[in-house]
């Protein structure tokens, strides 16, 4: 089993639906992160987040420490939202990350 | 800031033969990493400098080296490059400044070894 599980693994939306990305990890962590690969191959980062919950924009984060569980909510999903969204966990031993085999989002029109 | 820079951003080699990637930031990051992506697989950490001077092991080491030739640069070595090999390879970079360890990646170079 990975130690990181992400799911759905596609996942197909019509523009303007919310969208949810769940990440499971089975490790003590320090700090999960969620990144973005664009089309194009470049990767960004979105979100840290040790406890709770964060927004920026129309993305939503939340972390359950006690779960070992993570979600990714997109409100009002546009088509520039599509990409491969990638959940990793840093332990708490090291600056060193564990990725999640990502999650290919694409968003109709 | 350029940021992350790469090169090259495509390569293909033949069996045998070797290159070096080429990672540098301009961000005064102490910590840089190598990463491997294969298709339906996560990144999976080659090898990684937590500071300028020392290079680590990653997840999957075995037919790399690597070289933290100074603060700002990290390079990769395929010494006999085998098809296992063909893959997308990132470089990233992360400040210590904070508990997060924020990861800051290159473009990727595509490599293909057939």
């Amino acid at each position: 089993k990975n130690e990181v599980e992400q799911s759905p693994q596609n996942l197909t939306a019509q523009e303007g639906e919310f969208i949810t990305i769940n990440c499971s990890y089975s490790v003590g962590i320090s700090a999960l992160h969620w990144l973005q690969q664009h089309p194009g191959g470049g990767i960004v980062s979105l979100f840290m987040l040790s406890s709770g919950k964060k927004k920026h924009g129309r993305l939503i984060a939340t972390i359950n420490i006690q779960e070992k569980h993570s979600s990714l909510h997109i409100t009002a999903s546009h088509p520039r939202d599509s990409a491969v969204y990638i959940c990793a966990v840093r332990g708490r031993d090291g600056n060193k990350l564990v990725f999640g085999a990502g999650t290919i989002l694409r968003v109709k029109s | 800031n350029a940021g992350v820079t790469q090169t090259p951003k495509f390569q293909v080699l033949k069996t045998g033969q070797s290159m070096t990637l080429q990672c540098a930031q301009d961000m005064n990051h102490n910590s840089m990493y190598w990463y491997r992506q294969d298709p339906g697989m996560g990144l999976r950490l080659i090898y990684y400098s937590a500071s300028e001077g020392t290079t680590d092991k990653g997840e999957v080491p075995n037919g790399y080296n690597v070289s933290r030739l100074n603060k700002r640069e990290f390079s990769l070595r395929l010494e006999s490059a085998a098809p296992s090999q063909t893959s997308v390879y990132f470089c990233a970079s992360s400040t210590t400044a904070n508990s997060f360890y924020e990861q800051y990646f290159g473009p990727g170079t595509r490599l293909t070894v057939t």
